[in-house]
């Protein structure tokens, strides 16, 4: 599509349930990007795909936090034994191949607003 | 890891009044990139500035590309009432692609 599509649009979880957001990107991007929003406005980069494969992984929580990008499926986010503060809305981006000239900019989508109770 | 210092964190300006915020960094990006977010929405990208020195207008949006590869400006000419929002810088780091966002400038436009 024309547009990085996310959902759900809203998630609630209670804690210590498993979270898992998906992320359609836009038609021909190769680079899909994950982002947590947090209180204050602050994003956080989490995790970076090249087509199918992690491209970076430096903001990743190892422990409880997973993504995937596999060929034919939107892109997911999964969250493990959800805690208070992993509430937070959780944006992807994705981005055209650099190949086409120099970085590329990133268009996101609205995002998931993850609450955990 | 790198910061970026925005400012202002907020402003209150009348409808008609130019607008100006601004980004510095302790180090180097490649790109800098201007957007704007609505509530509830994301990030929709206004300017993207590829080269040091870069100056680059998107009708009443003009942004430029700093020198020294640290800093970048973004103006806002004759303010209107859908101009409010909040506006992020974000520095693209070589090689990752990551981007690395300000805190924000939230505007105000005051019909």
């Amino acid at each position: 599509g024309e547009e990085v599509a996310q959902t759900p649009k809203h998630l609630v979880r209670g804690e210590g349930q498993k979270a898992k957001l998906y992320c359609a990107p836009i038609k021909g991007h190769s680079y899909v990007f994950w982002y947590q929003q947090v209180l204050k406005n602050e994003f956080k980069f989490l995790i970076s795909f090249q087509n199918e494969n992690v491209f970076d992984e430096t903001g990743m929580p190892k422990e409880r936090f997973s993504a995937k990008c596999l060929p034919n499926s939107p892109c997911s986010l999964e969250i493990q034994a959800t805690k208070l503060e992993d509430s937070a809305v959780y944006f992807c981006a994705s981005s055209q191949s650099a190949d086409r000239g120099g970085n590329q900019p990133q268009h996101f989508g609205d995002g998931t607003r993850l609450s955990i109770l | 890891g790198q910061q970026l210092n925005q400012s202002p964190q907020s402003m209150f300006i009348q409808e008609g009044e130019d607008v100006s915020m601004n980004c510095t960094s302790s180090s180097i990006f490649n790109t800098w990139l201007w957007y704007k977010q609505d509530p509830g929405e994301g990030p929709v990208l206004l300017i993207a500035l590829y080269k040091a020195g870069e100056l680059t207008s998107n009708g009443r949006l003009t942004a430029q590309f700093g020198i020294t590869r640290k800093d970048s400006f973004l103006n806002i000419s004759a303010s209107i009432p859908s101009d409010v929002g909040i506006y992020f810088c974000a520095g693209m780091e070589g090689g990752s692609e990551k981007l690395v966002f300000g805190k924000g400038t939230k505007l105000t436009v005051n019909p």
